[in-house]
């Protein structure tokens, strides 16, 4: 039982490159998150897709785009990486409409941006 | 959207000491969870608690909803319980979820 799934769990990249990161979910959950946690501080809300088929922004969606392919994938992509992206970033999935809703995390991306 | 406070920013306790976490958010909320962050950095759900109490083992947690506050309990802390504590709450008619800029506990031996 995997549950949420996040590639890749460290990456490096050059200022200006893009890349997307990856997350998914075995839980059949209908909605998903993609979080930021600078060092020391709490995380931060980029984007979440309620349910498949829609996406909105959190608080911090600047420099960021996310694609929700289906109901278990939710992907993130920094078009034009910049040092300020440097952060762990956080992929979570939760059970919407049950009696019960607790929010599960994957493991994290370590992202540096030189 | 909402504002989530938690406090206080850092505790430090002895081994065996109990102590209380206070989380309190600006709207009505649907959704309102702790989170452990341990030093490996996972993120371990230990509450789903929009309103009422709970209790699980040496934790305990209690939401007024009607006055906008949570607060986590810890009993007889042990050094395991390090970590940062979190809270998050989704507001009403709206599904995005917020954190807290979180309590950072640290239990001595």
């Amino acid at each position: 039982n995997a549950g949420v799934t996040q590639t890749p769990k460290f990456q490096v990249l050059k200022t200006g490159q893009s890349m997307t990161l990856q997350c998914a979910q075995d839980m059949n959950h209908n909605s998903m998150y993609w979080y930021r946690q600078d060092p020391g501080m709490g995380l931060r809300l980029i984007y979440y897709s309620a349910s498949e088929g829609t996406t909105d922004k959190g608080e911090v969606p600047n420099g960021y785009n996310v694609s929700r392919l289906n109901k278990r994938e939710f992907s993130l992509r920094l078009e034009s990486a910049a040092p300020s992206q440097t952060s762990v970033y956080f992929c979570a999935s939760l059970v919407r409409y049950a009696l019960n809703q607790p929010q599960h995390f994957g493991d994290g991306t370590r992202l540096s941006i030189l | 959207g909402i504002q989530v406070e938690q406090s206080p920013p850092d505790l430090i306790l002895q081994e065996g000491a109990n102590s209380t976490l206070r989380c309190n958010f600006s709207d009505s909320v649907n959704n309102l969870q702790w989170f452990h962050q341990n030093p490996w950095g996972q993120l371990i759900n230990l509450f789903y608690i929009p309103s009422g109490t709970k209790q699980n083992g040496r934790l305990s947690a209690t939401t007024v909803a009607t006055e906008r506050y949570s607060l986590l309990y810890i009993s007889s802390s042990q050094t395991t319980d390090s970590g940062v504590y979190f809270c998050a709450v989704e507001a009403i008619n709206n599904n995005d979820m917020r954190f807290g800029a979180g309590t950072r506990l640290t239990v001595k031996p």
